[in-house]
């Protein structure tokens, strides 16, 4: 199915350790986002990309990297966990709509 | 700093009652608008949103919503709530040019009460 495609679903990480998620959509969009929801807290945009090889920071970047190597690729990266990384992480692509990926539910302990 | 704002982080109505969930934006230019909804431990799943055409936008499940410029506002209704449509909403500005940057709001809970 077209759409938007996150890995992996879960993951438990210790403090400390490092993980990439990897966001895929096959829409050709140029625009592609980075978030984490937190209870009351909506969705907040961590970072962001305007097209392949371009990235930029949105509202909660720290501790955190992003890489668009490829148009139909965005990776996030933690380099360093943290419990304050816990917390549950969409993907969106952007076109005629804004469409999300099903989440990563991120656990670090 | 273009940023989304919604009203009440918590509606109730009843079976049958009228939907209004409340989004205003802040941009200096009519930015792509949309509506999301989304149910316990599952994604998003868009609405509806508005692009510049029509300012009364049709979405999915019955829910519709208007674009006043005027009012910076695109509020979200739906006519005669289900109890199906209890769910998180969240309304999102995406602005134009060359910085596509999209912004949520923190979101709005609805309970719908049989």
């Amino acid at each position: 199915n077209a759409g938007v495609t996150q890995t992996p679903k879960f993951r438990v990480l210790k403090t400390g350790q490092s993980m990439t998620l990897l966001c895929a959509q096959d829409m050709n969009h140029e625009y592609m986002y980075w978030y984490r929801q937190d209870p009351g807290m909506g969705l907040r945009l961590i970072h962001y990309s305007v097209g392949e090889g371009t990235t930029a920071k949105g509202e909660v970047p720290d501790g955190y990297n992003v890489s668009r190597l490829k148009k139909q690729n965005f990776l996030l990266g933690l380099e360093s966990a943290a419990p304050s990384q816990t917390s549950v992480y969409f993907c969106a692509s952007l076109g005629r709509g804004a469409f999300f990926g099903q989440g990563t539910r991120l656990t670090v302990v | 700093a273009q940023s989304v704002t919604q009203l009440g982080s918590h509606v109730s109505v009843s079976e049958g009652a009228l939907v209004l969930l409340r989004c205003n934006y802040s941009s200096s230019v009519p930015p792509y608008l949309f509506w999301y909804v989304q149910y316990p431990n599952q994604g998003l799943q868009l609405l509806l949103k508005y692009t510049s055409a029509a300012t009364l936008v049709k979405g999915i499940n019955g829910f519709e919503a208007e674009f006043k410029k005027s009012e910076t506002s695109f509020h979200l209704t739906k006519p005669s709530a289900h109890m199906s449509d209890a769910a998180e909403y969240f309304c999102a500005a995406a602005s134009g040019g060359s910085n596509y940057k999209l912004t949520f709001g923190k979101g709005t809970l609805l309970t719908v009460n049989p």
